[in-house]
């Protein structure tokens, strides 16, 4: 079974500090992505990464950045961490589509909290 | 704009009654249709995924079925359990970038 791990599932941070979210995956996937998700809304990606020191930008990248120095490995990493940013952040990993079967999986979440 | 939306918001049914959740996209060009199951604290998980050309596709207890010409989808599920209780999510990807759109969800509570 593919596995994507994050390393919390629960996080409080206070406002102005910087905040890594690491994920892991074992699969040999080429790409990673981070989304948020928040009531009432569905997920939003915020970057994405096809390839180790590749990173796009998603639908809502302000406030974040990411790093993705090896290939199973894909951080998120929130400079200065607002109350705005108070959410719960899943991981991703895909292979590329082939047409027929599910390739995208996602990690467990981490649930963050800035007060 | 591309868009997915799924209802009901949420639904209570008693376990061992089916049900079915909707769908309707304006994505376009289309890709694919996606629905995932997300317990509650855990990340979504891939029920089914159909492509253009397929109307119907099943997983045990649960089958999506797909109309491209109203855009439209639903995913029944027969018999259901206690475990079932959930958020169902609709995703369409978009052409040939594969972006997802995701839909809200519709949280189901199963009831004994």
């Amino acid at each position: 079974d593919v596995k994507v791990t994050q390393s919390s599932r629960y996080l409080v941070k206070r406002t102005g500090e910087k905040v890594f979210l690491e994920c892991v995956q074992d699969m040999d996937h080429e790409n990673m992505f981070w989304y948020r998700q928040d009531p009432g809304l569905g997920l939003r990606l915020i970057y994405f990464s096809y390839d180790v020191k590749m990173k796009e930008k998603g639908d809502i990248p302000e406030g974040y950045s990411v790093s993705r120095e090896k290939k199973e490995r894909f951080s998120l990493i929130l400079e200065s961490a607002s109350t705005n940013q108070t959410s719960m952040y899943l991981c991703a990993s895909s292979t590329t589509w082939d047409g027929q079967n599910e390739k995208l999986f996602f990690g467990s979440g981490t649930q963050l909290s800035v007060l | 704009k591309n868009q997915v939306e799924q209802s009901p918001q949420s639904l209570i049914i008693l376990e061992g009654k089916n049900c079915t959740l909707q769908c309707n996209y304006t994505v376009s060009p289309f890709s694919n249709l996606r629905w995932y199951k997300q317990d509650t604290g855990r990340g979504p998980v891939s029920l089914t995924i159909m492509t253009f050309s397929e109307n119907t596709k099943s997983n045990g207890r649960y089958t999506a079925t797909l109309d491209a010409d109203t855009k439209q989808s639903s995913l029944h599920i027969t018999a259901s359990q206690l475990s079932d209780s959930a958020s169902y999510i609709c995703v369409v990807s978009a052409g040939n970038t594969d972006k997802l759109i995701f839909g809200t969800g519709t949280r189901l509570q199963v009831f004994p």
